[in-house]
């Protein structure tokens, strides 16, 4: 059962580049999240998505850019990464709203931006 | 807003102590409440939740929570402590209808042997 995967797992970028991390589930699942967890913070929603082809923002969204144009991918984009952006950040997937639903979650995946 | 509080960022405990990890939200509606936990260097896992009805919540690996609106807690506890608890412990919240939990700020748990 692969659930949910992130790729790549570890990155490290320059200020002032771009990368585009990809999400992808198996479940058939309708909502993904993309969140960022920083030390002592926990973690903060940057963008999620209530099914195919839409987006939403999310408490920290600012830098970011997210597309889902299939129902099993959910991509977040850095178009000009900061070193501000430097966190792990995880993927998740739920059938149902989070009120209703469990959240599934990746492994993460580690960015250094320098 | 919805907001979660988790006092104390760090919680020691002997193996076979008991394990308690506070949650406090703020919410002018009655929440959604929800422990998640981390174990090192992977994604979250659900350990439990709370909706509705029963205010005493079971979950895995023998954790539970109480829901007490008039202490507006949601504290986690489990009898006795094992080695594999060690592990961050994240309380999140969310407001019906909503579609995204928030955080809190996660309680890292050590089990000393």
């Amino acid at each position: 059962n692969a659930g949910v995967t992130q790729t790549p797992k570890f990155r490290v970028l320059k200020t002032g580049q771009s990368m585009t991390l990809l999400c992808a589930q198996d479940m058939n699942h309708e909502y993904m999240y993309w969140y960022r967890q920083d030390p002592g913070m926990g973690l903060r929603l940057i963008h999620y998505s209530v099914g195919e082809g839409t987006t939403a923002k999310g408490e920290v969204p600012d830098g970011y850019n997210v597309s889902r144009l299939k129902k099993q991918n959910f991509l977040l984009g850095l178009e000009s990464a900061a070193p501000s952006q430097t966190s792990v950040y995880f993927c998740a997937s739920s059938s149902s709203g989070a009120d209703t639903g469990e959240l599934f979650f990746g492994e993460g995946s580690r960015l250094t931006v320098l | 807003a919805q907001s979660v509080t988790q006092l104390g960022s760090h919680v020691s405990v002997s193996e076979g102590a008991l394990v308690l990890l506070r949650c406090n939200y703020s919410s002018s509606v009655p929440p959604y409440l929800f422990w998640y936990v981390q174990y090192p260097n992977q994604g979250l896992q659900l350990l439990l939740k709370y909706t509705t009805g029963a205010t005493l919540v079971k979950g895995i690996n023998g954790f539970e929570a109480e829901f007490k609106k008039s202490e507006t807690s949601f504290h986690l506890t489990k009898p006795s402590a094992h080695m594999s608890d060690a592990a961050e412990y994240f309380c999140a919240v969310v407001k019906t209808g909503r579609r995204a939990l928030t955080f809190g700020s996660g309680t890292r748990l050590q089990v000393q042997p």
